[in-house]
């Protein structure tokens, strides 16, 4: 069983250019969420989803686009990258009970340049 | 809202010391408490989880207990290891309808043979 699955793991972009992050998880999670980790520093929540076709900002959503089409599938949409953007992604997903955690997935290294 | 506090790193411990992460927490009912770590390099994995007042969690040799009296979740273990050199992180998630971990700001540990 894959768990959550993050692709691309590393990525490099200019300035200015655009890209999506993917995230995928296989364990029929209604909840899933991005965060973001800046080096040294915890975890900080982006977007997450409570099943297909619900999102909801978290705390740093300025920069980032989110859509849900189908359970398994939650994509994170950088437009116009810019370097405050460097960090590491986190994708994670999660049952709605109270007493389950998160499954992360292995994250997504990108650097603006 | 929701609240977790961790003890600030960075921890660096011989190996074969006794171990002692300090979390303690503020939330609105009656939460579940998760101690998650991050290795170098890789993404956030479970380590251990409490449900209720007075239950023990433990894996891996780590081992905590939720105090609901003090609204705490220490983390410990007898004899670390180098490869128990990692980045921990406490969290907590509401059972009253609030679908998100709330985490505290991460503890690195360090271990020296």
């Amino acid at each position: 069983n894959a768990g959550v699955t993050q692709t691309p793991k590393f990525r490099i972009l200019k300035i200015g250019q655009s890209m999506t992050l993917q995230c995928a998880q296989d364990m029929n999670h209604n909840y899933m969420y991005w965060y973001r980790q800046d080096p040294g520093m915890g975890l900080k929540l982006i977007y997450y989803s409570v099943g297909a076709g619900i999102t909801d900002k978290g705390e740093v959503p300025n920069g980032y686009n989110v859509s849900r089409s189908t359970t398994e599938d939650f994509p994170l949409r950088l437009e116009l990258a810019a370097p405050s953007q460097t960090s590491v992604y986190f994708c994670a997903s999660s049952t709605q009970q109270g007493n389950y955690g998160y499954t992360f997935g292995s994250g997504t290294r990108l650097t603006v340049v | 809202g929701d609240s977790v506090t961790q003890m600030e790193g960075p921890v660096t411990l011989s190996e074969e010391a006794f171990l002692t992460i300090n979390c303690t927490y503020t939330a609105t009912g009656y939460p579940s408490l998760f101690w998650y770590v991050q290795y170098p390099g890789e993404g956030l994995q479970l380590l251990l989880k409490a449900t209720k007042a007075d239950d023990k969690g433990s894996n891996k040799g780590f081992e905590a207990t939720y105090r609901k009296e003090t609204t705490s979740f220490h983390l410990e273990k007898g004899s670390v290891q180098v490869s128990d050199s990692a980045v921990y992180f406490c969290a907590l998630r509401s059972n009253f309808g609030n679908e998100k971990l709330t985490f505290g700001t991460g503890t690195r540990l360090t271990i020296i043979p």
